[in-house]
């Protein structure tokens, strides 16, 4: 697609639920990236894709927190028994690697999905 | 440790004033990059600029600039004549060795008509 697209574009839980916020990233970009943007603040870095794998989890703040990548495209995110503290934006970005691993990929972000724990 | 600093968390100022957004950041990396980032009320951000760690060369993009500066850890933006379309979040961010991104946590322009 033209750009990364996140859906849904707002989610509104209740507390205890799972929830699954999908990413679909740019076409041909082979890195794909979570962040958690909680109100008034600046970006948690979560999770890293390159292709399916996932060589930083680093960020996911606990176990309820996964994530999974087809091959180079959809990514989702997974929430089990949300909590009101995952109340946040969650916003995917997605880049292109070039060969050069020190050459560093300008990240596209989606509009993100808000998601709503109550 | 890698952090970058906003320290203004808001500005307002009248239309086409100029106006600089401090950035901040620290690394031991000897290579990295750094970047600033609008977002709109929409909330979708949009990449503005990327530079190089060795690459000091100011740049300006139409009404935009921005100056590096090694010395001092700086990495400044300023909107010259701003416009009430200027108004935004503005994260300013530092890619360290590997992929991730690390943000500041914005700062908040008012452009007021």
């Amino acid at each position: 697609g033209a750009g990364v697209s996140q859906s849904p574009s707002n989610k509104v839980t209740e507390k205890g639920k799972d929830v699954e916020l999908r990413c679909d990233p740019i076409s041909g970009h082979t890195a794909l990236y979570w962040y958690r943007q909680r109100l008034g603040q600046g970006l948690e870095f979560l999770i890293y894709f390159q292709g399916n794998s996932a060589p930083d989890k680093s960020g996911l703040p606990s176990d309820r927190f996964s994530a999974e990548r087809t091959g180079e495209s959809v990514s989702t995110l997974t929430i089990q028994r949300t909590q009101q503290e995952d109340s946040a934006v969650y916003l995917c970005a997605s880049s292109f690697r070039p060969r050069d691993p020190e050459a560093k990929n300008i990240q596209y972000f989606g509009a993100g999905t808000r998601l709503s724990v109550l | 440790a890698q952090k970058v600093t906003q320290a203004q968390t808001e500005i307002s100022v009248v239309e086409k004033e100029d106006v600089t957004l401090d950035c901040v950041y620290e690394t031991r990396d000897t290579t990295y990059y750094l970047f600033w980032y609008k977002q709109p009320p929409s909330g979708e951000l949009v990449f503005l600029i990327r530079r190089n760690s060795f690459d000091e060369q100011n740049e300006i993009s139409g009404r935009y600039s921005w100056n590096f500066q090694k010395s001092t850890s700086s990495f400044n933006f300023t909107i010259t004549a701003s416009q009430v379309v200027d108004s935004a979040v503005y994260f300013c961010a530092l890619g360290p060795g590997d992929d991730k991104i690390i943000f500041g946590k914005g700062t908040r322009l008012h452009i007021l008509p």
